[in-house]
């Protein structure tokens, strides 16, 4: 079946070092992709996209990198600060008609920055 | 502001006790979402709300009963529930059209422990 799943399950980095979060997907026909952090307590905060005609996209501090060729996706994090640890999901976004979207999640990584 | 506003926080129910939760946005968004999501695991997909009509049920049990009085509000009707029901429930909104818009923005979140 389709699934959008992660390499791994819990990364720890020392402050100041970059952060690499991996995903892998099935589904070859899968156009578009987020990325989530939840912190502790709170609810899915978008991170950044990456649409498949991409194979990278940059924001602040974090990059995606896309290969559709092993269908892979990473989240990487530079210079990681305390306030980074979290899970982070990757996730699938497919829409759905005229309804809106379906988020098809990753199992999460979570993320723990020692100081 | 992209804010999902949702109450209460916190809810412990017994098992005969009748609830709702709220979810509210004022982003303009006219879809917007339920979504179950247990510990340790990525958020599950409940329903799908878009122009105020249910457009996705994904085969909840009707003891979880769904409802979006207007575009910026969305409830969720709980009676009857079971200890296994215990989760956190987000609620999520978006934009429905073009795809690259369609990013959803989640609350914080109703934490739900059913006693």
């Amino acid at each position: 079946g389709e699934s959008v799943g992660l390499h791994l399950p819990t990364l720890s980095v020392q402050e100041g070092d970059n952060s690499i979060i991996n995903c892998a997907y099935s589904n070859s026909a899968s156009d578009y992709f987020i990325w989530y952090k939840q912190e502790s307590g709170k609810g899915p905060q978008f991170i950044i996209d990456i649409r498949s005609n991409m194979d990278k996209r940059q924001g602040q501090r974090v990059t995606v990198l896309l290969n559709k060729t092993v269908k892979h996706l990473s989240l990487q994090i530079a210079a990681t600060q305390p306030g980074d640890s979290a899970v982070y999901f990757c996730a699938e976004n497919r829409k759905i008609k005229a309804a809106g979207n379906k988020l098809t999640f990753g199992g999460g990584t979570r993320v723990l920055v020692k100081p | 502001d992209t804010e999902v506003t949702q109450t209460p926080k916190h809810l412990v129910m017994g098992m005969t006790n009748k609830k709702s939760l709220k979810c509210e946005q004022h982003m303009g968004h006219r879809a917007m979402y339920w979504y179950k999501q247990k510990a340790k695991k990525p958020p599950e997909l409940m329903f799908v709300y878009s122009y105020e009509k249910l457009s996705i049920n994904e085969s909840v049990p009707s003891r979880f009963s769904p409802e979006c009085p207007n575009s910026s509000l969305l409830n969720l009707h709980l009676h009857a529930l079971q200890p296994e029901d215990s989760a956190l429930y987000l609620c999520a909104s978006s934009q429905v059209g073009l795809v690259a818009k369609n990013i959803q923005y989640f609350g914080a979140g109703t934490r739900l422990s059913v006693l």
